[in-house]
């Protein structure tokens, strides 16, 4: 199975700072990389597919770029509505696997 | 609106079975992959298993294979799990998932969840 490692675990930032969370994979996926949001008792949301698409209704300070093994996820300016865990999922091949999750925090 | 939504978690014993389904409605049921995916306490997320648009294919996580048991009934626009000889571990937010058509055989990008529903396997 590929392995994701994501980081930080955890982070804490202040509203309008910049945030990054990084993720690897064990292997070269090219662009087979999506990032979903998950708040607690929440269904989980995705909001960037395949590196760097946004999905349709997601705001735009959230992106993503990378390829291959390295990939990153940005929220140029956070929201207090952004608190929550972030975590990146790789599917380029079975099974798809995700990374353990970067938990924001205001 | 898309919408999916899970049932039947519940409390049981290491060894015991339970069967989850999930009720879908807003979209084109039958043309689309579904998945489980579980979160055990405390942890992230782990897929568990996938079914093809007709029922045709089923995928499993390893950790499940020979235990679990997908499957859909298009007639109904649902999809259901079989848990059988639970152990402790298996204790997790179970949530289904539709995969986004992307025109490949399958995607695997989950692209709407549900709320889940909790199982605990606990004696």
């Amino acid at each position: 199975d590929i392995q994701m490692t994501q980081s930080p675990p955890s982070l804490s930032a202040s509203v309008g700072d910049r945030v990054i969370i990084t993720c690897q994979a064990s292997v070269d996926i090219t662009k087979y990389l999506n990032w979903y949001q998950h708040k607690p008792g929440k269904a989980p949301k995705l909001l960037i597919y395949e590196t760097s698409n946004l999905e349709t209704g997601v705001p735009s300070r959230f992106s993503g770029s990378g390829y291959g093994t390295d990939f990153s996820f940005t929220i140029t300016s956070l929201k207090p509505d952004d608190v929550a865990t972030y975590y990146c999922q790789q599917n380029d091949n079975l099974p798809p696997t995700f990374g353990g999750g970067t938990k924001v925090e205001i | 609106e898309v919408q999916v939504a899970e049932s039947g978690g519940g409390l049981v014993q290491p060894g015991e079975s339970l069967r989850l389904s999930c009720a879908a409605s807003g979209f084109t049921f039958s043309s689309f992959w579904m998945s489980w995916v579980r979160q055990a306490p405390g942890k992230g997320l782990e897929w568990v298993a996938n079914i093809r648009r007709d029922g045709g294919e089923k995928n499993y996580v390893g950790s499940v294979k020979g235990r679990f048991t997908i499957s859909r009934d298009n007639a109904k626009n649902s999809v259901y799990l079989q848990l059988n000889s639970l152990r402790a571990e298996d204790t997790a937010v179970y949530y289904c998932a539709r995969e986004r058509d992307t025109g490949t055989y399958y995607s695997q990008i989950f692209d709407f969840w549900g709320q889940g529903t909790l199982v605990t396997v606990s004696s």
